[in-house]
């Protein structure tokens, strides 16, 4: 695709309810990103992919945070029992390079989540 | 770990003038430098990115220039217009994955 895309760009949640974010990399970017960036914060690191190797998934705040990427394209964020801390921008990043993962990241526009 | 510091953490210029933002680390392994934009509201972008082995890149009005011995790099912006406010991060390293606080430029018309 032409860029890296996110669905859906806003998703309300109700507190302990569970949701799903997508990524779609761009096609053919091996490495792919998961950030959380909170409002006035910078981006947060989450968990980066490889393929569909989970290569680090030390940022992960709590065993509620779940990434899976399948088939090494299309990833989904998942989150168990939304809490209120949870409220922040998701965003999604991918990069071509294999050797070097964070070389020229791609960034989609990201998924604005609030827990009410 | 990598420890990197971005200074100002606030900087403020009148439109036409010039703005330089510094970032340090603490990696001497450290081989990439770059530079995202991010504007409010919307994705970081890779503006300017720079290897190790060259000293300065510039593109336009933007330029980074890497001080290896110091263990620093800047970005300098010339000719400064309102679309340049934004938060700007350097991410330095060969893994680094983590973007900081970043600098807040503000450019006043």
């Amino acid at each position: 695709g032409a860029g890296v895309s996110q669905s859906p760009r806003y998703k309300v949640a109700k507190r302990g309810q569970d949701v799903a974010l997508r990524c779609d990399p761009i096609s053919g970017h091996v490495s792919l990103f998961w950030y959380q960036q909170a409002l006035g914060q910078g981006p947060e690191f989450l968990t980066y992919f490889q393929n569909e190797a989970q290569l680090d998934k030390s940022g992960l705040p709590s065993d509620r945070f779940f990434a899976e990427r399948p088939e090494g394209s299309v990833s989904t964020l998942k989150i168990q029992r939304t809490q209120q801390e949870d409220s922040a921008v998701y965003l999604c990043a991918s990069s071509l390079v294999r050797a070097q993962p964070n070389e020229k990241l791609f960034f989609g526009s990201g998924t604005q989540l609030s827990v009410l | 770990g990598e420890n990197v510091e971005q200074h100002p953490s606030t900087l403020s210029v009148q439109e036409g003038d010039s703005a330089v933002i510094k970032c340090t680390y603490s990696d001497s392994a450290s081989n990439y430098f770059p530079w995202y934009k991010q504007e409010l509201g919307k994705r970081p972008q890779l503006i300017i990115d720079i290897r190790s082995n060259v000293g300065e890149k510039k593109d336009q009005r933007i330029a980074v220039t890497l001080n290896k011995t110091a263990k620093h790099f800047s970005l300098h912006i010339t000719e400064t217009q309102p679309e340049d406010s934004a938060v700007y991060f350097c991410v330095p390293g060969n893994n680094r994955l983590a973007f900081g606080k970043g600098n807040q430029v503000v450019v006043i018309p």
